[in-house]
Parts: C-alpha cells; sequence; structure tokens
C-alpha cells in the first residue's frame, strides 16, 4: 500500500512533443503529490507538486493532472525542449506526518532535438 | 550559498571498511533525511530525523548509523561496508515532514 507505480521507465519525445509520465498509487492517506527532476550527477529537485484538493496545477511548461478517485497523477511536459532532458520521480507522502517520500521508479525522458 | 550539500562526493573504499558522510544544510529546517539511489535510479529513504531525533529507521542494516549533532547537520556512518552498499547517498531536509525535501548533491559510494 506504500507503493507509487511509475510508467513509462524511458520515454523518447521530440523537440516541441509533450512527454507525459503517469503514476499510481494505492494508499489513500496520502496528501501531496511531487514530481522531481534530477541531471545524471546531481540530486533530485522538486520541478511542480500538488495536494489532491485540486485536479490540476501548471507551472510554465509544467502541468501536473490528478485524479483522486482513480488514485492516479501525471506530469505534462509541453513544447519538450533537449534541455528537459533527465529523469522524472513522482512521489507521495502525508505532510505532518509522514516523515519520507515515496517515490515512483523513475521515468528517463530524452528529448531529440 | 548550498542549500544542502554533502562531503564527499565521491567515496571508494575496500569491503570491510568503515567510512562516513557528512551533511549539513542552511535552510533552517528541523527535518533531516538519508536516501539510497540503487545502480537502477530508485530512491528509498533509509531514515528520518526530526529535531535531532530518529523518526525512521527503514528497515536499514545496524552497520549503517546516523547521527545529528544538531539540527543543521545529520551524518552517516557505515561500519563493515559491503560490496551491496556501493550506490549514491542523498541528504535532505524539509521544513515541515512529509512536504517538500530539498537535497543534496548526492555522495556516489563504491565499495570495492
Amino acid at each position: 500500500q506504500q507503493q507509487v507505480k511509475q510508467s513509462p521507465q524511458s520515454l523518447i519525445v521530440q523537440k516541441g512533443g509533450i512527454s507525459i509520465i503517469n503514476c499510481a498509487y494505492e494508499n489513500t492517506a496520502f496528501d501531496y503529490f511531487p514530481w522531481y527532476q534530477q541531471f545524471p550527477g546531481k540530486g533530485p529537485a522538486l520541478l511542480i507538486a500538488i495536494r489532491p484538493d485540486v485536479s490540476e496545477k501548471k507551472e510554465g511548461r509544467f502541468t501536473i493532472s490528478f485524479n483522486k478517485s482513480a488514485k492516479q497523477f501525471s506530469l505534462h511536459i509541453m513544447d519538450s525542449q533537449p534541455g528537459d532532458s533527465a529523469t522524472y520521480f513522482c512521489a507521495a507522502s502525508i505532510v505532518d506526518s509522514s516523515y519520507k517520500l515515496i517515490f515512483g521508479s523513475g521515468t528517463r525522458l530524452l528529448v531529440r532535438p | 550559498d548550498t542549500a544542502v550539500s554533502q562531503t564527499p562526493k565521491y567515496l571508494v573504499t575496500q569491503m570491510g571498511n568503515d567510512k562516513s558522510i557528512k551533511c549539513e544544510q542552511n535552510l533552517g529546517h528541523d527535518t533531516m533525511y538519508w536516501y539510497k539511489q540503487d545502480s537502477k535510479k530508485f530512491l528509498k529513504i533509509m531514515f528520518s530525523y526530526n529535531n535531532k531525533e530518529l523518526i525512521i529507521n527503514e528497515t536499514v542494516p545496524n552497520r549503517f548509523s546516523p547521527k545529528s549533532p544538531d539540527k543543521a547537520h545529520l551524518n552517516l556512518h557505515i561500519n563493515s561496508l559491503e560490496l551491496g552498499d556501493s550506490a549514491v547517498y542523498f541528504c535532505a531536509s524539509s521544513s515541515i515532514a512529509g512536504s517538500e525535501q530539498f537535497f543534496g548533491p548526492g555522495t556516489r559510494l563504491t565499495v570495492l
């Protein structure tokens, strides 16, 4: 019940295309769903996050769509750029009580020029 | 100024040795974490500390011993290193448990 399942494992997109990464969770107590971006040799960095009281959050070219009933959330990267090539992790936690993030298995995104 | 820093960046050592990784955060956060990232990039929590107190020990072998001398520091000491300990270890911190976590640059540990 603590798992967060992420797909696909890898993704290749042409420059200007839309990248979509999906995650699913089981624990309905989760109330914080961040996406992290990790470049080779660097630590993960928060990209965007959502709480379950909204169904969508947009920041620039990055959008999280959240479906509470289906227990799924996804990251959409619009107008994907070669500089977006990185590994993306979804995660989930319970704010104020769970002292950890449960991470998905990661998606390696390659954006071709 | 680096928010979360770790030293060393790389650590290469022989099996059976003891080594330490240091972590410092200058964000004023109360909660600090250690995560392990394996060769398949999977990130897993090892320990969580809140106000210098151990909160989570996620079934990590006793050879791993975290120490928090103050709220800004969380060090990781590893005894009797094994081949399977080879991984990248990340320190992180957050102001509120379960909320946005800021990660350090990682320490790549290679056990030969």
